[in-house]
């Protein structure tokens, strides 16, 4: 059984291009979270997003950012205009369908993107 | 609102030392705990998890974690440290309501291993 996938690993862009990140959930998974990874920071949520409904995006930045996960397919984190600042780690996770807090959530190997 | 505090965002310990790190979760419902260890550019990896059965949880690596209630705590401990265990360490408190799994993670530790 397959982890979770993302690609790319590595990106890099310059200032004003966009970004686009995926991610493939564990098979069975209906649940993806994505979370950023900033130099000597903790990991901050993004996006919490169930099969075509984006059911908490109370981390995305209000502009520039979006995030997606379509019936078929990976779920994808977008950037937009990215700027340096946008330099990271972006994880993905994904974790069972069916509410319950013991269900553990399982990490992609993230993909770092660099904006030159 | 949920929240976790690691302390101690470096700790150094040498080579067979007891390991000690430390994670305080709130949590306004019975809360879900997790352990995380990340290697340098890789993703998180699941150490353990506490989910009300066992107060004490044993993981890989040699790794366990007390849950205490009465203190609020999830100290994540290993009697001897080894090299291999150089890497990031995160405590996350999980609840769920509304038909919504929420993950809040602290900070993070790096353990540092001294030889």
């Amino acid at each position: 059984n397959a982890g979770v996938m993302q690609n790319p690993r590595h990106l890099v862009r310059r200032r004003g291009q966009e970004a686009r990140l995926r991610c493939s959930p564990m098979k069975g998974h209906s649940h993806v979270y994505w979370y950023r990874q900033l130099p000597e920071e903790g990991l901050k949520f993004m996006v919490y997003l169930q099969k075509e409904n984006i059911i908490d995006e109370s981390g995305m930045p209000k502009e520039r950012f979006s995030a997606e996960f379509p019936k078929e397919g990976p779920s994808i984190l977008r950037i937009q205009q990215v700027v340096r600042g946008d330099s990271a780690a972006y994880f993905c996770a994904s974790s069972p369908p069916g509410v319950s807090s013991g269900n553990t959530i399982y990490f992609g190997e993230g993909s770092w993107l660099t904006v030159v | 609102a949920q929240s976790v505090t690691q302390l101690g965002s470096h700790v150094s310990v040498s080579e067979g030392a007891l390991v000690l790190l430390r994670c305080n979760y709130s949590s306004s419902v019975p809360p879900y705990l997790f352990w995380y260890v990340q290697y340098p550019n890789q993703g998180l990896q699941l150490l353990l998890k506490y989910t009300s059965a066992a107060t004490l949880v044993k993981g890989i690596n040699g790794f366990e974690a007390e849950f205490k209630k009465s203190e609020t705590s999830f100290h994540l401990t290993k009697p001897s440290a080894h090299m291999s265990d150089a890497a990031e360490y995160f405590c996350a408190v999980v609840s769920g309501s509304g038909g919504y799994q929420k993950v809040t993670f602290g900070i993070g530790t790096k353990l540092q291993v001294i030889p």
